[in-house]
C-alpha cells in the first residue's frame, strides 16, 4: 500500500464548478499536511497547509480527518487558471522527509 | 521570497558522461533534497541532506551521489549517465521545523536532463 494515495484523475470540470480531491495516508504518526500545486513543466509550489481545524484561503478549503486518515481540497467557482496537478504532501512527526502523493490532475474547461 | 536556483533548465548528455547538477538556496535552510519526476511515477527522492557534509539516501539513490560542502549548495552527481536517468530533476530546500517555522518545501525550477 502506498503511503500517500491520490486519484490521478483527470478531473475535467467546467468553469464555475466546485470540485473536491481526497488524499489518504497510511501512517498514523503523520503530523503535518500540505497541498501543493504543479503547473505543466513547472516546479511544485505550496498551495496551502492543512490544519486540524480546517482552513480556507479564498476559493480553496482544506480539511483534515485524522480518524479516517485523509485530507481533502475543495475548490469553489473553478477558474481556467486552476488547471494544474495538485499534490498531497504528508510529513511524519520527527522526519525531515515529506511523502508526496502522485498528484491529481485538474482540467477546467470553458 | 525564498529562492532556489538550479544551474541549468535543460541539459543533454551522452551515455557514460559524468553529470553535475547544482542547486543553490538563499534562505539559510538546513535541509536540501534532490528528486526526480517521471510521468506516472510522481516525485521520487534521490538524496537529502540535513546539514553541511551530511547526506542520507532516499528511495532511489543508485547511480547518483551528492555533495554538500556549503549550507546553501547541494550538488547531484551522475557518475556515469545512462539513458534511464533521462528525467526532470528537482531540487528543494526546507527549514528545520520549529515553533514558528513550518517544514514547507521550496522547489527550484527543475533541470530536464536528456541522456542520449
Amino acid at each position: 500500500r502506498k503511503e500517500v494515495e491520490q486519484d490521478p484523475g483527470p478531473f475535467n470540470v467546467p468553469e464555475g464548478a466546485t470540485v473536491a480531491f481526497n488524499c489518504t495516508y497510511s501512517n498514523s504518526a503523520s503530523q503535518s499536511f500540505f497541498w501543493y500545486r504543479q503547473d505543466c513543466r513547472k516546479e511544485p509550489k505550496l498551495l496551502m497547509s492543512v490544519y486540524s481545524s480546517g482552513n480556507e484561503d479564498g476559493r480553496f478549503t482544506a480539511q483534515l480527518n485524522r480518524a479516517s486518515q485523509y485530507i481533502s481540497l475543495l475548490i469553489r467557482d473553478s477558474k481556467l487558471s486552476d488547471s494544474a496537478t495538485y499534490l498531497c504532501v504528508v510529513n511524519i512527526g520527527g522526519s525531515y522527509i515529506p511523502t508526496f502523493g502522485r498528484g491529481t490532475s485538474l482540467i477546467v474547461h470553458p | 521570497d525564498v529562492k532556489v536556483t538550479q544551474s541549468s533548465r535543460y541539459l543533454v548528455k551522452r551515455t557514460g558522461e559524468k553529470v553535475f547538477l547544482e542547486c543553490v538556496q538563499d534562505m539559510d535552510h538546513e535541509n536540501m533534497f534532490w528528486y526526480r519526476q517521471d510521468p506516472g511515477l510522481g516525485l521520487r527522492l534521490i538524496y537529502f541532506s540535513y546539514d553541511v557534509k551530511m547526506k542520507e539516501k532516499g528511495d532511489i539513490p543508485e547511480g547518483y551521489s551528492v555533495s554538500r560542502e556549503k549550507k546553501e549548495r547541494f550538488s547531484l552527481i551522475l557518475e556515469s549517465a545512462s539513458t534511464n536517468q533521462t528525467s526532470m530533476y528537482l531540487c528543494a530546500s526546507s527549514p528545520t521545523p520549529g515553533r514558528d517555522i513550518t517544514d514547507t518545501q521550496y522547489f527550484g525550477p527543475g533541470t530536464r536532463l536528456t541522456v542520449l
